[in-house]
């Protein structure tokens, strides 16, 4: 079982307003992502946190805040977002093994931002 | 700086013949490979990836091909069904930094009855 589970899967948010993403996994995975995905184009990575702790953020603008409450659990929190800003947000998660690090990803969060 | 290319942005095959999808990468530090799908409104689905010591791997209808001199791989799957149809990303990580996978640009699959 490969499962990450994302909510909501449509959000709707005012550029005021603030929201958060919420992102689940029970593989036992050691890191978790966020990607944003633009239409027609490849996903790109935002953040990644590793044993709980936050190993690369991508030069993130800080109106989007991860945060890891535990280690099956991956929030982020959206505030004073703008239009430009909507987009399928990925979660994901990950455990190394012999081969490499297979990333696998939930269904993703739309959101648009009005 | 695209790493991972994927020079085709469309294919279309008929259903029950060989699909062949490819990419092509310019760091030769990258040692792992992966293939994902993706449908409309929904998260890639991993499919299949190989490892930098392999020259193939073989899953069902999907094989993956990697050929390290020329820095290219490709996805083949036989034979095409119209579930099939998707997009479909390579991507490329490398041991120094495996939480950083570079996707290309993926490749729009269409397969006709």
């Amino acid at each position: 079982d490969t499962e990450v589970t994302q909510t909501p899967k449509h959000l709707v948010m005012g550029m005021t307003n603030k929201k958060s993403l919420k992102c689940e996994q029970h593989m036992g995975h050691r890191a978790m992502y966020w990607y944003k995905q633009k239409a027609k184009k490849p996903p790109e990575l935002m953040f990644v946190y590793s044993y709980e702790k936050l190993s690369i953020n991508e030069s993130v603008p800080s109106r989007f805040s991860p945060e890891c409450p535990n280690s099956s659990l991956l929030n982020l929190h959206l505030h004073a977002l703008q239009p430009e800003d909507s987009a399928l947000y990925l979660c994901a998660s990950s455990q190394e093994d012999r081969a490499g690090n297979t990333i696998y990803f939930g269904e993703g969060s739309w959101l648009t931002v009005v | 700086d695209q790493q991972v290319k994927q020079n085709s942005p469309s294919l279309s095959v008929q259903e029950g013949r060989i699909s062949i999808l490819n990419c092509d990468y310019t760091n030769s530090m990258f040692d792992y490979f992966l293939w994902y799908k993706k449908y409309p409104a929904e998260g890639p689905t991993f499919l299949i990836s190989i490892s930098s010591i392999k020259d193939k791997n073989e899953d069902g209808r999907f094989t993956v091909f990697l050929n390290k001199s020329a820095k290219h791989l490709s996805l083949h799957i036989v034979p095409s069904q119209p579930g099939d149809s998707a997009v479909y990303f390579c991507a490329a990580s490398a041991t120094y930094n495996t939480d950083k996978l570079i996707f290309g640009t993926g490749t729009r699959l269409q397969v006709f009855p």
